[in-house]
């Protein structure tokens, strides 16, 4: 099936530090990826919205200049946590759809800031 | 807004017992409905879906129907497995394919004991 890769899957880093994660679709192209955040136990929750070429979307409450998103290829998506603090913690999850593809999830990136 | 509401957790089987998980959802239109699944240490794998009302998904003995009338998107399996032990999450898309970002529900933690 299709496959998607997040890259790291672990970062450990100081406040203020800036952070990028990488989203790869393996074996499709994808026009759409998504970027969500997940607390303990809790649910995820979409952060972004980002289409090929264009700007991403980002819901409501997720700052922009805080999440910096580019989907600059119809393979790669990143998301740049930028001046990191220990309230960004979280985990954050990638997701990629192609045409009449559903979302293929990555396995997910565990953020820790100190 | 959309929501989707499923039961708390952690739900403990004994193996071959019967399962349920429900699932309820709030969306305007026609929503597709969702359940992924996500095994420790994995990322989230789709396991089944239905894209109008009274459809059927199914996958690896699990089956769902959408029930409009009810709002509701349960999960079922005859006879679980230790195997099945993981966190399972109903979700939903406004309009269906891979254009548009999930709202998930909270996640359900099975555990099935031999």
């Amino acid at each position: 099936g299709a496959v998607v890769s997040q890259h790291p899957s672990w970062v450990i880093c100081k406040s203020g530090t800036s952070v990028k994660i990488e989203c790869r679709s393996l074996d499709f192209q994808a026009t759409t990826m998504f970027w969500y955040r997940q607390f303990p136990k809790q649910s995820l929750m979409l952060m972004a919205t980002s289409n090929e070429g264009s700007k991403a979307t980002y819901e409501q409450g997720v700052e922009k200049d805080k999440f910096l998103i580019n989907h600059a290829s119809l393979t790669l998506s990143t998301l740049t946590v930028t001046s990191a603090h220990p309230e960004d913690s979280s985990f954050y999850i990638c997701s990629a759809a192609g045409t009449n593809q559903p979302q293929h999830f990555g396995d997910g990136t565990r953020l820790s800031i100190l | 807004g959309n929501s989707v509401t499923q039961m708390e957790g952690p739900v403990t089987l004994s193996e071959e017992a019967f399962l349920t998980i429900n699932c309820t959802y709030t969306a305007t239109g026609y929503p597709s409905l969702f359940w992924y699944v996500q095994y420790p240490g994995e990322g989230l794998q789709l396991l089944l879906k239905a894209t109008k009302a009274d459809d059927k998904g199914s996958n690896k003995g699990f089956e769902a129907t959408y029930r409009k009338e009810t709002t509701s998107f349960h999960l079922e399996k005859g006879s679980v497995q230790v195997s099945d032990s993981a966190v399972y999450f109903c979700a939903l898309a406004p309009r269906g394919g891979g254009a548009d970002g999930l709202t998930f529900g909270k996640g359900t933690h099975l555990i099935i004991q031999p």
